[in-house]
């Protein structure tokens, strides 16, 4: 059975820091990785999706890598902003499923970034 | 852009009652998903619906059904509700291109069991 662990289970910085995030995984066998954000109380959004065949996804200050050997991912955030303060989820797809979007999910960090 | 609407925002239901959560997937889906999450859990999927027909199952319990209907829309049907069922329920959708799998989630449905 898949399980998703994400270190830190919080993290506070100031704003202006570089930051990771830190997803694993322990079937290797996925179909992609996602990374989403939480804001308390509300929906899920989605922020990179890499492919078992992809290394990283950029979006803006976000940078996800993808090491499927080692059950790894890591969401790299650039020049932290207040605004990004949220739950960030790391999310998988089990490869040989019958539905891709079945996701089995980590248990999220929480960041805070202080001005 | 149209984004997956769930509805009712919130419901607070008694023990032992029925409740009724409707999603309606962005138009040109096909796919929906199903996923409830507890108080300070992560999300833990319930059920999913291709083309009408149910595609994939998860920690689904007996006393909920769900299903897709011709236009797409699907209802989670939960009954005999228990206090445990308190949480945020997720609907969302996909229309699979390319290889890809973009889920698109809706803002949730807020279930309250008294």
């Amino acid at each position: 059975k898949q399980e998703v662990t994400q270190i830190p289970a919080a993290l506070s910085v100031p704003e202006g820091e570089n930051l990771v995030l830190n997803c694993s995984f322990t079937d290797s066998a996925i179909y992609n990785l996602q990374w989403f954000r939480q804001d308390p109380g509300k929906g899920l959004t989605s922020l990179l999706l890499i492919q078992s065949s992809q290394r990283e996804q950029t979006s803006g200050r976000l940078n996800a890598s993808l090491d499927k050997s080692s059950g790894r991912s890591t969401l790299y955030i650039a020049a932290s902003q207040p605004g990004d303060s949220a739950t960030y989820l790391c999310a998988v797809s089990d490869a040989g499923g019958t539905s891709y979007g079945k996701l089995t999910f980590g248990q999220g960090t929480i960041l805070t970034v202080h001005p | 852009a149209a984004g997956v609407i769930q509805s009712p925002r919130h419901l607070i239901k008694e023990k032992r009652e029925t409740a009724t959560l409707k999603c309606y997937p962005i138009p040109r889906h096909d796919t929906v998903y199903w996923y409830q999450q507890g108080p300070g859990q992560d999300p833990q999927f319930l059920i999913s619906f291709y083309e009408k027909m149910q595609s994939d199952k998860g920690s689904i319990p007996d006393r909920f059904s769900a299903q897709q209907f011709s236009d797409y829309h699907s209802e989670l049907n939960m009954s005999s509700l228990e206090l445990g069922d308190s949480a945020l329920y997720f609907c969302a959708s996909s229309y699979p291109t390319a290889g890809a799998n973009v889920l698109t989630f809706g803002a949730g449905s807020r279930l309250t069991v008294l």
